[in-house]
């Protein structure tokens, strides 16, 4: 079966480090995968988005990684702050037709 | 200032009711989506429209309408057929690859 996932776990991780997150999918060649930021109680927003011929992509503290062969994006903040503090989610586009796969998000909290 | 906006912040629903969630976007975007998210859980397509006057349905459209009548508006009923209504309730609108969230609108049944 077709499946994206995101560790379910929160990850804990002291202000100034850098926190990695990881999405893994199966069963799909996507197009492009992208990356967005969750605060409670509100609606998700945009972060990143990679495309399948592109491995890296960066945005300020932000770098997205993407290797097609291992099926897997990783997801970095550098210099972590607690206003980093939230869930990050990823979404694939399977094919042309620009609707989204998402996974279940990882909480990430960044402890001063 | 440009945005997407929902309402209700919260809503409850009495058994049997139908009831329905306001979307409206002035980012001229052509697509718009619902999703419903749970806990523990990935968004869930539920409806989408990517022109006025015509819309699919997504994975979990059982229970659910819309209409598409505007193209800033995108509202979706909750139908008494939904048997498990409760959750958070997300409305997106894109220009194409990226999607614009609303706040949400969080469903309890009472």
């Amino acid at each position: 079966s077709q499946k994206i996932e995101q560790n379910s776990e929160a990850l804990n991780i002291q202000e100034g480090k850098t926190a990695t997150l990881t999405c893994n999918y199966t069963n799909y060649s996507p197009a492009y995968l992208q990356w967005y930021r969750q605060d409670p109680g509100r609606g998700p927003v945009f972060l990143l988005l990679i495309r399948e011929n592109e491995k890296e992509k960066r945005k300020e503290r932000l770098k997205v990684t993407f290797d097609t062969t291992l099926k897997q994006s990783l997801f970095h903040i550098t210099a972590s702050q607690p206003a980093d503090s939230a869930t990050y989610l990823c979404a694939l586009v399977p094919d042309s037709n620009y609707q989204l796969i998402w996974g279940a998000g990882t909480k990430l909290i960044i402890k001063p | 200032d440009g945005g997407i906006t929902q309402s209700p912040k919260y809503l409850f629903r009495k058994e049997g009711q139908n009831v329905t969630l306001s979307c409206e976007q002035n980012l001229n975007h052509d697509a718009m989506y619902w999703y419903r998210q749970d806990p523990g859980q990935g968004l869930r397509l539920i409806y989408y429209s990517q022109i006025v006057n015509d819309f699919q349905k997504g994975d979990i459209a059982e229970g659910y309408s819309v209409s598409r009548e505007k193209k800033e508006s995108f509202p979706l009923t909750v139908t008494s057929a939904q048997k498990n209504p409760t959750a958070f309730y997300l409305c997106a609108s894109s220009p194409g690859e990226t999607q614009y969230f609303g706040p949400g609108t969080r469903l309890l049944v009472l």
